[in-house]
């Protein structure tokens, strides 16, 4: 098994852009997938396989790997996007494993 | 519409026994593998298991956790999957999400709470 590291919280107004790395030795191997969840809510999938956008997720949503790091991108950040962000991989086995997850605060 | 709704959650005594199920509709279950994801309050998601499709053979594997405590099955005829939990620890106190994974995207329910206190 292996670990993914995220920051704990990001921070940016509405408008800007933020941006979630999610790091870990297997990313160069394997498929990174990304997961918003609001308070009270079941974790929702926003993008698969590194930087597909699954329907019915706004554009605005983005992913970019590069190397052992990926990132999430939410352009234009509004206030209904504050939320936890996690990030998700799985090994050969199909053993998946989270990252930590990071809290995204809308200034 | 993709729906899975998940069921069976309560409170239970430590070293006490609980069935969770989920049942899926507007999707390809037979499929799909069938994962189940856990969340203690205020804490981050944890993978506890998975059960592949026929095409897997129903190949399973389950976090270190879980192992020999946790089974995972499913009815392909009733779009239904369970979470067998035996020998029920305080620290498996969560909300328990069932996760319908095919082609690359999945498909989450809305989670139920298991208590383990005495």
């Amino acid at each position: 098994s292996y670990e993914l590291t995220q920051p704990p919280s990001v921070s940016v107004s509405p408008g800007q852009t933020a941006r979630i790395t999610c790091s870990g030795d297997a990313l160069s191997k394997q498929y990174v997938y990304w997961y918003q969840q609001r308070p009270g809510q079941a974790p929702v999938l926003v993008i698969y396989e590194d930087s597909e956008r699954p329907s019915g997720i706004p554009g605005r949503f983005s992913g970019s790997t590069s190397g052992t790091t990926v990132t999430l991108t939410i352009s234009g950040v509004q206030a209904e996007d504050e939320a936890d962000y996690y990030c998700r991989s799985a090994d050969s086995s199909g053993t998946w494993v989270f990252g930590g997850g990071t809290k995204l605060t809308i200034l | 519409e993709v729906q899975l709704v998940e069921s069976g959650g309560g409170l239970v005594q430590p070293g006490g026994s609980l069935k969770l199920s989920c049942a899926a509709s507007g999707f390809s279950f037979s499929g799909s593998a069938v994962h189940w994801v856990r969340q203690a309050s205020g804490k981050g998601l944890e993978w506890i298991g998975r059960l592949g499709s026929k095409a897997t053979t129903y190949a399973t594997s389950y976090a270190g956790p879980v192992k020999g405590r946790f089974t995972i099955s499913r009815d392909d005829s009733k779009n239904t999957a369970s979470l067998q939990m035996n020998s029920l620890k305080t620290e498996d106190t969560a909300i328990y999400y069932c996760v319908l994974y095919d082609n690359s995207v999945d498909y989450w329910g809305q989670g139920t709470l298991v208590t383990v206190s005495s």
